[in-house]
């Protein structure tokens, strides 16, 4: 089936360091999304991408949807201690038929050290 | 604008016995999506649902598992007779429409 290959696992980083992430997958997606995560709680709604190229920002994460469609990163410009959590890619694979379902990455885990 | 609610959050049964959880989408929103989380892994897609209608369930387990969403009410996922490998966050999201999903805090089913 398809699958979301979610990288690094996990990041350690100084608090003011720029954090990168990567999903890819052999397959094509019609919308990527990225989610963060806290320790109990539901993944959160960070950045929605609905077309091949497309670069969204929100506050200080910039997220683009990859041109061949079968990739999405998210960048992070100046960590706090805040960003803390578990970062989630996930995508609508395409063709998508009449399902909304969507294939979620393992997760990348950020630290951050003040 | 309430968020998704789920309940309960919390939820302890022995072998056996059935789970029922509980997920009431935000409002206005008409479709709903139930996931699975095990421990340090991303979310597997369970069901999608509308009002009284399941649209695809391709990710639920042919035994024990079965979803609704009535007309009045919140939607219901229920695991009857649960084994210990059924212990896992359970999440609804909703949408009003099929991209943009937005999760509630989960429910975390142990199963002594």
């Amino acid at each position: 089936g398809q699958q979301l290959n979610q990288s690094p696992q996990s990041m350690f980083i100084q608090e003011g360091e720029d954090v990168s992430m990567n999903c890819t997958s052999s397959s094509i997606f019609n919308t990527w999304l990225w989610y963060k995560q806290d320790p109990g709680e539901g993944p959160v709604l960070l950045i929605a991408l609905y077309k091949a190229g497309e670069l969204t920002s929100n506050g200080r994460l910039t997220a683009q949807f990859g041109i061949t469609r079968k990739d999405s990163f998210l960048n992070i410009s100046a960590s706090i201690p805040s960003d803390v959590g578990i970062y989630f890619c996930a995508g609508q694979p395409s063709p998508s038929g009449n399902t909304g379902k969507l294939i979620f990455g393992q997760g990348t885990t950020l630290q951050v050290k003040p | 604008n309430a968020g998704v609610m789920q309940n309960p959050r919390h939820l302890v049964r022995r072998r056996g016995q059935e789970a029922r959880l509980r997920c009431s989408p935000m409002k206005g929103h008409s479709h709903v999506y139930w996931y699975r989380q095990l421990p340090e892994e991303g979310l597997k897609f369970m069901v999608y649902l509308q009002k009284e209608n399941i649209i695809d369930e391709s990710g639920m387990p042919k035994e024990r598992f079965s979803a609704e969403f009535p007309k009045e009410g919140p939607s219901i996922l229920r695991i009857q007779q649960v084994v210990r490998g059924d212990s896992a966050a359970y999440f609804c999201a909703s949408s009003p429409l099929k991209e943009t999903q937005y999760f509630g805090p989960g429910t975390r089913l142990l199963v002594l």
